[in-house]
């Protein structure tokens, strides 16, 4: 199995412009998580999906922030307009309610940048 | 409301030193529990997890986590530490059986010096 799949993994943009990350999670997985990592928050859940339906979005920061996951293979989170305090890494990760222990499984994430 | 805490922000020690990092989670009913590793400048890896059976739980690398139920706690530890395991340590919890969220504590970054 390929993992958790994000892409771009690093994106440099200027502020105001919209930007797009994409993940595909693990084959089979029903749940699917956008996380953003900063030095000074810390890891923060931003929206999760279950069975492509986003069920807790609260960690989105605010509505230039927007998730969507079309179908069970992919999903994006889009910033727009985009600011330099959003330049975090982002990760995706994904899970199987049919395995044993609810384990995650993470993305490589995508590193962004918000000059 | 689950909730999990993790006492040290930051931890330095010398190679072979022995290592525990404190997990305090707060939920009233049957929980997962985790133990994930973040390497510098990659995503996070499971370390460990607990969720039934024997409270003391093995991961890879040497690392293990024990399950003090009346303790609300999931501390790991190593016996002997390496270089190689500066990282970022977090400890999570999800309800058992629930189709729900794991919960992240804040994180410990361990700095080995060589």
């Amino acid at each position: 199995d390929a993992g958790v799949i994000q892409s771009p993994r690093h994106e440099v943009t200027e502020m105001g412009q919209e930007v797009t990350l994409r993940c595909k999670p693990i084959s089979g997985h029903d749940y699917l998580f956008w996380y953003r990592q900063t030095m000074m928050r810390g890891l923060e859940l931003l929206i999760y999906f279950n069975n492509n339906v986003p069920i807790d979005d609260s960690g989105m920061p605010e509505d230039r922030f927007s998730a969507k996951m079309p179908n069970a293979s992919f999903s994006t989170l889009k910033i727009q307009p985009s600011e330099p305090r959003d330049s975090a890494v982002y990760f995706c990760a994904s899970r199987s309610t049919s395995g044993r222990g609810n384990e995650q499984f993470f993305g490589p994430g995508t590193r962004l940048t918000v000059l | 409301a689950q909730s999990v805490s993790q006492h040290n922000h930051h931890v330095i020690l010398s190679e072979a030193a022995s290592l525990e990092l404190g997990c305090n989670y707060s939920y009233g009913g049957t929980v997962n529990l985790f133990w994930y590793v973040q390497y510098p400048g990659q995503h996070l890896q499971l370390l460990l997890k607990y969720f039934s059976g024997d409270p003391l739980v093995k991961g890879i690398k040497g690392f293990e986590a024990e399950f003090i139920k009346s303790k609300f706690s999931f501390n790991l530890r190593k016996p002997s530490v390496q270089w190689s395991d500066t990282a970022e340590y977090f400890c999570a919890v999800t309800a058992m059986n629930r189709d729900d969220k794991i919960i992240f504590g804040k994180g410990t970054r361990l700095h080995i010096l060589p």
